[in-house]
């Protein structure tokens, strides 16, 4: 079983919509997590960090809860550019870096 | 800002030959990483280097070798190159266990 896993999609919505994706983990000892944003052919980058009480940046609402092992990225009021490939990813003490599969989302008009 | 180069951006191999690829980040950084993507398989972790010094396994490790040869360099080598090693291949530097920046990729491909 992969360490991080995520449904890859593809989830296809309309502009407006709301969508949010999952992402679960194995290792307890994990301590920091991560949503990254990788578009066609890119290198992945930062979208937010995610923490215990949760955290919202704009549009983006990032929840994690460790009872249960996942992350979850919601993402409100869907524009055309959100369309990418979003990949969970989370660190351990040892500075192991772990990604999942990574979900695709297209938003469509 | 030059953050995270990696060299070459593209490189065809034949089965069998070695190469290098270079990486070098001027953040600073105590970790760096090497992942490799496929279609359907996201970043997978090849080797990473959590300080200087030290180089650990990642979850596919077999038919390459890493070298931390300072802080700013990581360097990822094929000795003996196998079609299943065609990939596009990421490096990456972090602080440490927080936000990795990554470079621009090189896309393999062993014929």
């Amino acid at each position: 079983r992969k360490e991080v896993e995520q449904d890859p999609g593809p989830f296809n919505v309309p502009e407006g919509a709301t969508v949010a994706f999952n992402c679960t983990y194995s290792n307890s000892a994990s301590q920091s997590f991560f949503w990254y944003r990788q578009d066609c052919r890119k290198e992945p980058k930062l979208l937010m960090s995610v923490y215990s009480s949760g955290n919202e940046d704009g549009r983006f609402t990032a929840q994690l809860n460790r009872a249960s092992q996942y992350i979850s990225l919601l993402i409100r009021d869907s524009k055309l550019s959100d369309s990418a490939t979003y990949l969970c990813a989370r660190s351990s003490n040892t500075g192991k870096l772990i990604f999942g599969q990574g979900t695709t989302l297209q938003v469509k008009p | 800002n030059a953050g995270v180069t990696q060299t070459p951006k593209f490189q065809v191999l034949k089965t069998g030959q070695s190469m290098t690829l270079q990486c070098a980040q001027d953040m600073n950084h105590n970790s760096m990483y090497w992942y490799r993507q496929d279609p359907g398989m996201g970043l997978r972790l090849i080797y990473y280097s959590a300080s200087e010094g030290t180089t650990d396994k990642g979850e596919v490790p077999n038919g390459y070798n890493v070298s931390r040869l300072n802080k700013r360099e990581f360097s990822l080598r094929l000795e003996s190159a196998a079609p299943s090693q065609t990939s596009v291949y990421f490096c990456a530097s972090s602080p440490r266990s927080t936000e990795a920046f990554f470079g621009q990729g090189t896309r393999l491909t062993v014929v």
